[in-house]
């Protein structure tokens, strides 16, 4: 299968910081997603990325598939930032791998 | 708009009991995908299903685990024996046809005593 590796694999963030999280896979992908994973364990989408570059709001995520990397961008972190930030891919079989995650603390 | 709905949230059971999760997926969505969490773990891929039909179990473990997605109502995810490392949160996820973004619903924690 897909290897994904997540670095950092922590993050403690000053409220107002700007962070880079970033998401390397180890063969083609069909489709890359990040999603925020809440204190409460819910899974929230963040960006459907297989190429490109995408914002929403404080938000920004890249993906450069011919060099087998995505990046996502948080700018003027806030509380409710916190959590489990996981990318994963999609080969062409439609299984998703997952990454393990970076956790994310945002300190007020 | 419903989004994927799981239930139950939370399920306790002795080991040996049966475990049942039950998966709705988004209107309009055919795929439905399962997957695993372990403690302080990413989500571990476990099967994917169109209706009726098992498209790639690879995931699953041999053993007491089993699926179906039939015709009518909700994907079933079926645990035989339980043992205490079945101990997780298991998500599902759905999506209109495969490559295309997978929503997911807020999971079930199982827990075995």
């Amino acid at each position: 299968g897909i290897q994904v590796e997540q670095s950092p694999p922590d993050l403690i963030l000053q409220e107002g910081a700007n962070s880079t999280l970033r998401c390397n896979f180890s063969d083609s992908v069909n489709n890359l997603q990040w999603f925020h994973q809440n204190p409460w364990g819910q899974l929230i989408n963040l960006f459907y990325i297989p190429s490109g570059t995408k914002q929403n709001g404080r938000l920004s995520a890249t993906t450069v598939a011919t060099e087998r990397y995505s990046l996502l961008y948080i700018s003027s972190s806030q509380t409710t930032d916190s959590g489990v930030y996981f990318c994963a891919v999609e080969d062409t079989g439609n299984q998703f791998y997952f990454g393990t995650g970076t956790s994310l603390t945002v300190i007020p | 708009n419903a989004g994927v709905m799981q239930n139950p949230r939370h399920l306790v059971r002795r080991r040996g009991q049966e475990a049942r999760l039950r998966c709705s997926p988004m209107k309009g969505h055919s795929h439905v995908y399962w997957y695993r969490q372990l403690p302080e773990e990413g989500l571990k891929f476990m099967v994917y299903l169109q209706k009726e039909n098992i498209i790639d179990e690879s995931g699953m473990p041999k053993e007491r685990f089993s699926a179906e997605f039939p015709k009518e109502g909700p994907s079933i995810l079926r645990i035989q024996q339980v043992v205490r490392g079945d101990s997780a949160a298991y998500f599902c996820a759905s999506s209109p046809s495969g490559s295309q973004p997978q929503h997911f619903g807020d999971g079930t924690r199982l827990s075995i005593l």
